[in-house]
């Protein structure tokens, strides 16, 4: 079964705000990737934090890691028009070649 | 330049055709890999080949075929398309345990 549950499904902030979505897995993983995927076009890699990492930033991007709890979250600070995307977690598990399991999804929605 | 590419970018064709579709990538990596995204969004690993051997197939019905002549091209043949096969096809490429690069996709209906 699917490796990766996004929530939420859907988020609408207005700009300026910050955007959090959350991402749960179900088995150990080396590392966990976050990917942007504008309407119909392919996707974007944003961040990979590796399993023995708790948090990362890239600009106005924040990923933290539980391994604990099974879960991520991606934060996104002072949100724009132009981060209006559908945002996946993956996760690469261990034990060999990189078979990576894409979650459902949060689709973003920044109001000018 | 575009690091992944494939063609076409769109597809329709009728039931129970054959059709290609092409993806390379310039990047140097080790790794392609071929996902099927369906109209729920959902993103599915299908075939993955590493330096041009096969090394994940998840279940795919045997009408799909990738093929790889070289480390920087992944062909997806799929033969007797039907209805259900209709989705976005995405290549990507990588070093193994890196961050994978995702072509533009290609967007097939089969009718």
């Amino acid at each position: 079964s699917q490796q990766g549950e996004e929530d939420p499904q859907a988020l609408s902030i207005q700009e300026g705000e910050n955007a959090t979505m959350n991402c749960s897995y179900k088995t150990s993983i080396n590392n966990l990737q976050w990917y942007r995927q504008n309407s119909g076009r392919g996707l974007v890699h944003l961040i990979l934090i590796r399993s023995n990492e708790r948090e990362k930033h890239s600009g106005r991007l924040r990923v933290t890691l539980d391994t604990s709890k099974k879960s991520s979250s991606l934060l996104i600070t002072a949100s724009r028009a132009a981060d209006t995307a559908s945002y996946f977690c993956a996760t690469d598990s261990p034990g060999g070649y990189q078979k990576v399991t894409f979650g459902t999804g949060t689709k973003l929605q920044v109001i000018p | 330049d575009t690091a992944v590419s494939q063609t076409p970018k769109y597809l329709v064709t009728q039931m129970g055709n054959d059709k290609s579709i092409k993806c390379e990538q310039n990047l140097g990596h080790d790794t392609m890999y071929w996902y099927k995204q369906d109209s729920k969004k959902f993103l599915k690993i299908m075939f993955s080949y590493n330096n041009k051997e096969l090394i994940i197939n998840e279940t795919v019905p045997n009408r799909f075929s990738p093929k790889s002549p070289d480390k920087a091209h992944l062909n997806l043949h799929i033969n007797s398309l039907e209805l259900g096969d209709s989705a976005v096809y995405f290549c990507a490429s990588s070093y193994v345990g890196d961050t994978q690069y995702f072509g533009p996709g290609t967007r097939l209906t089969v009718l």
